[in-house]
């Protein structure tokens, strides 16, 4: 199956600094990627969604200028965690869905962020 | 705005017994995903059902799609301590490329 990594898969970073987290697929190209958030023992939250080489769509009530998202390539979507503070915290996931198979989205391991 | 639940929360079965969780949409569903995230990992895809009515299976996991296409379920024969984990089912939002999770129904399996 298709797969989607992320790094860094666990960050530590004290409040005010920024965080980048990088997703990728490995195997296929991804035309569209999604950015979530998950709390502990919470369901999946969606932040954003990006598409190859044109700017993301913001769900209502995510800051854009403080998660800032680039689809750069077909295989490469970073978000960009800004003047991080502790109610940043979280389990960031992002997934890929690609031409082949459209409706399924392929999910990355996670990275959790613990800001101080 | 568009609503995705899933009752119930949390289900603690003995190895063996079958489980249901089921979803509901405030909104029709053009299509419903299923997804497994297993404790400490991310979700993966199951399933997709498209049609009113459709009944789906996966050895032990029947999934079904209401006539309505607003409520699905998925109920797992004889669970096993492999079927551990949280199911959520998801909706396309607004008919939009993305999707809105339900809160998800964690399972757990005695042995």
């Amino acid at each position: 199956g298709a797969v989607v990594s992320q790094h860094p898969s666990w960050v530590i970073c004290k409040s005010g600094t920024s965080v980048k987290i990088e997703c990728r697929s490995l195997d296929f190209q991804a035309t569209t990627m999604f950015w979530y958030r998950q709390f502990p023992k919470q369901s999946l939250m969606l932040m954003a969604t990006s598409n190859e080489g044109s700017k993301a769509t913001y769900e209502q009530g995510v800051e854009k200028d403080k998660f800032l998202i680039n689809h750069a390539s077909l295989t490469l979507s970073t978000l960009t965690v800004t003047s991080a503070h502790p109610e940043d915290s979280s389990f960031y996931i992002c997934s890929a869905r690609g031409q082949v198979s459209y409706n399924e989205q392929f999910f990355g391991p996670g990275t959790r962020l613990t800001v101080l | 705005g568009q609503q995705v639940m899933q009752i119930p929360q949390y289900q603690h079965v003995q190895e063996g017994e079958d489980f249901t969780t089921y979803c509901n949409s405030s909104t029709t569903l053009s299509n419903i995903q299923w997804y497994k995230q297993r404790p400490g990992g991310h979700p993966v895809f199951l399933i997709q059902l498209v049609k009113s009515g459709e009944v789906k299976k996966q050895k032990r996991l029947t999934f079904q799609f209401g006539e309505a296409k607003k409520n699905s379920s998925l109920h797992i024969t004889a669970t096993q301590t492999t079927d551990v984990g949280t199911y959520f089912c998801a909706g396309p939002h607004n008919y939009g490329q993305n999707f809105v999770f339900g809160p998800g129904t964690r399972l757990s399996v005695l042995p």
